[in-house]
């Protein structure tokens, strides 16, 4: 039954070590978001693809690139992850990018050590 | 960007008890949206409503847009209501939400 499924579900790396975490649709959703979720802060937008069309946000670090390969599945690359890069990593998607319901999976849990 | 605001941050509440959460913004907006995370993170999608009045049992959910706020009513809370209720709302209409920071919300036994 899930629909956003996000692996794996905790992810321990070192810093400097590039990372990948991965988010799968079973809505054939045309949008996927990727938000950072710091300890006790609101969720905050890093990226979204509409189908293959990538829309950076203004103030997300070089540091964090996303790949969409085909409707169901979107990655999320950090390069050289940092101490700070720590965070909840929630994918969501949504039907279409005007007014509508965003569904979000369980998220990953990055610690970099 | 737009100011997303709500109140009040931290909340306990007794087993059966109501409560009211809020969320001002400060811009007009075409997508508004209630969630709730609970204490393993999942975000839940709990109100699609930009405007009007929603229910959905023991939860319910009225936007005034013109006065540009938005209430979360809880009823006859259970502690599986613990957790933190966000609301996030999109002004551009390009589903790009901006998040509050939060309701944590703790329901006592």
């Amino acid at each position: 039954d899930a629909m956003v499924i996000q692996n794996p579900r905790y992810q321990v790396t070192q810093f400097g070590k590039p990372v990948t975490l991965s988010c799968s649709q079973t809505l054939n959703h045309n949008v996927m978001y990727w938000y950072q979720q710091k300890s006790s802060q609101a969720p905050k937008l890093l990226f979204h693809y509409y189908d293959k069309d990538f829309n950076n946000e203004a103030d997300t670090p070089d540091n964090f690139q996303s790949r969409r390969p085909n409707t169901s599945f979107c990655f999320l690359d950090i390069r050289s992850p940092g101490l700070g890069d720590a965070a909840m990593y929630l994918c969501a998607t949504s039907r279409g990018t005007t007014n509508e319901k965003l569904f979000f999976g369980s998220g990953t849990q990055l610690s970099v050590l | 960007g737009i100011q997303v605001e709500q109140s009040p941050p931290d909340l306990i509440l007794q087993e059966g008890a109501n409560s009211t959460l809020r969320c001002n913004f400060s811009d007009s907006v075409n997508n508004l949206q209630w969630f709730h995370q609970n204490p393993w993170g999942q975000l839940i999608n709990l109100f699609y409503i930009p405007s009007g009045t929603k229910q959905n049992g023991r939860l319910s959910a009225t936007t005034v847009a013109t006065e540009r706020y938005s209430l979360l009513y809880i009823s006859s809370s259970q502690t599986t209501d613990s957790g933190v209720y966000f609301c996030a709302v999109d002004s551009y209409g390009n589903n790009r939400l901006a998040f509050g920071k939060g309701n944590q919300v703790v329901v006592i036994p």
